[in-house]
């Protein structure tokens, strides 16, 4: 039984570049959580999806920032220009409900030289 | 603000040991479930409590859920080297549209 599949697992890039990260979730959860983890803030949700519909958009920084879900199985976190500042593990995860347990990816460990 | 803030932020034991960390939230909860991340790999679920429940066991692990203190503690029994790790808590509570996680306990079990 797959996991959540993240991809890359590591994104060096640099300043000004577009970074595009994706995330297919387990099948059958409805929901697809998007997180970003750092030293200085921990782990904070950017977004979440229900059935491939976003529902609370609060948690993306900034307007570089968007993501999309085309389909229950497939979902990607776009960053457009990248800034040092978005340096981070980038997680997704998929749950059945909203109050189930969450299944994260292993991550992506983003580098904005 | 921040839902859940677990304590000690770091823990150092030995082999064999018993682990204790602790959360504490602030808002009436709903659920409240322990995460573990070992280090370069996402979190993975150990155990959820509900709020009407006070004690739950998974294999060497306890939580225990005291709602009037609003807290929670997890101790991990006769501690192994494979343990260390971050432990995560993570609240919901009715009407939240997600799950809150707290800052974390960075357990280091010594062989």
């Amino acid at each position: 039984d797959a996991g959540v599949i993240q991809s890359p697992r590591h994104e060096v890039t640099e300043m000004g570049q577009e970074v595009t990260l994706r995330c297919k979730p387990i099948s059958g959860h409805d929901y697809l959580f998007w997180y970003r983890q750092t030293m200085m803030r921990g782990l904070e949700l950017l977004i979440y999806f229900n059935n491939n519909v976003p529902i609370d958009d609060s948690g993306m920084p900034e307007d570089r920032f968007s993501a999309k879900m085309p389909n229950a199985s497939f979902s990607t976190l776009k960053i457009q220009p990248s800034e040092p500042r978005d340096s981070a593990v980038y997680f997704c995860a998929s749950s059945l409900t909203v109050y189930q347990p969450q299944h994260f990816g292993d991550g992506t460990r983003l580098s904005i030289l | 603000s921040q839902q859940g803030e677990e304590d000690p932020q770091a823990l150092s034991i030995q082999e064999g040991e018993n682990a204790t960390m602790n959360c504490s939230y602030k808002t009436s909860i709903n659920n409240l479930q322990w995460y573990r991340q070992n280090s370069g790999r996402g979190l993975v679920h150990l155990i959820l409590i509900r709020s009407n429940e006070r004690e739950k066991h998974s294999g060497r692990l306890r939580v225990t859920l005291d709602t009037s203190k609003k807290s929670s503690s997890l101790l991990i029994t006769a501690s192994r080297a494979a343990d260390t790790a971050s432990y995560f808590c993570a609240t919901d509570w009715w009407g939240a549209n997600n799950l809150f996680f707290g800052t974390g306990t960075r357990l280091t079990v010594i062989p």
